[in-house]
């Protein structure tokens, strides 16, 4: 089945900086991949996602790259803002009919002031 | 208001009584999904179903059964919970599977 590793496990940057949280999927007929955003006591939500005919897509101080033959994806969060502060997961979906989500084990986002 | 409603919030139970945990969405989704989240593990699908009455295992499916009357809910049963079952357990539901998922509040189960 696939996997997803994420990486890294936390990350704290300092307020105005970049962040970069890398996952590698192993099922290269994942063609799915949303990113989630988990903030304290409550359910993740979606901030992004991007689907394997796209390279990059972009919203706002959010993006996300893939590179379909390395098997790997990136969400990239500019200018961060304390309230950026979060867990982030990746996730790959699996090929149909089910087309399952499988996530990656989170990073830990500390944006400090 | 578009949600997924999860009840109970938190619940501590002991070994071997059995437990319903239900999820009810509102926004006429077919597919909804059981996750189970761990420290360092993620999230890590249960059971899923695509439709009223076809569900199917997930990654973790032993020790937990779920079903699907009614395209609304979709309840998850431990009927002999253990505590390897204590965790943080999150139903979603979506159009289908690789479409944004809606994740409900979450459910604190602590099995002593």
């Amino acid at each position: 089945g696939e996997n997803v590793e994420q990486h890294p496990s936390t990350l704290s940057v300092q307020e105005g900086d970049s962040a970069v949280i890398k996952c590698t999927y192993s099922d290269s007929a994942s063609n799915y991949f949303p990113w989630y955003k988990q903030e304290l006591g409550k359910g993740p939500q979606l901030i992004i996602d991007i689907r394997s005919n796209v390279g990059e897509k972009k919203d706002q101080r959010i993006a996300v790259t893939l590179n379909k033959t390395a098997k790997h994806f990136s969400l990239h969060i500019t200018e961060t803002q304390p309230e950026d502060s979060a867990v982030y997961f990746c996730a790959a979906s699996k090929a149909a009919p089910a087309r399952q989500l499988t996530f990656g084990s989170g990073t830990q986002l500390t944006v400090l002031p | 208001e578009a949600q997924v409603t999860q009840n109970p919030r938190y619940l501590i139970t002991v070994t071997g009584k059995k437990l319903t945990v239900t999820c009810s969405q509102n926004m006429n989704h077919e597919y909804m999904s059981w996750y189970r989240q761990d420290p360092g593990l993620g999230l890590r699908q249960i059971y899923y179903s695509m439709n009223v009455e076809v569900t199917d295992k997930g990654d973790v499916p032993e020790g937990y059964k779920v079903s699907r009357k009614e395209k609304r809910n979709f309840p998850l049963i431990l009927e002999s919970p253990s505590p390897n079952q204590t965790s943080l357990y999150f139903c979603a539901s979506s159009w289908e599977g690789d479409t944004e998922a809606f994740f409900g509040q979450g459910t604190r189960l602590t099995v002593v």
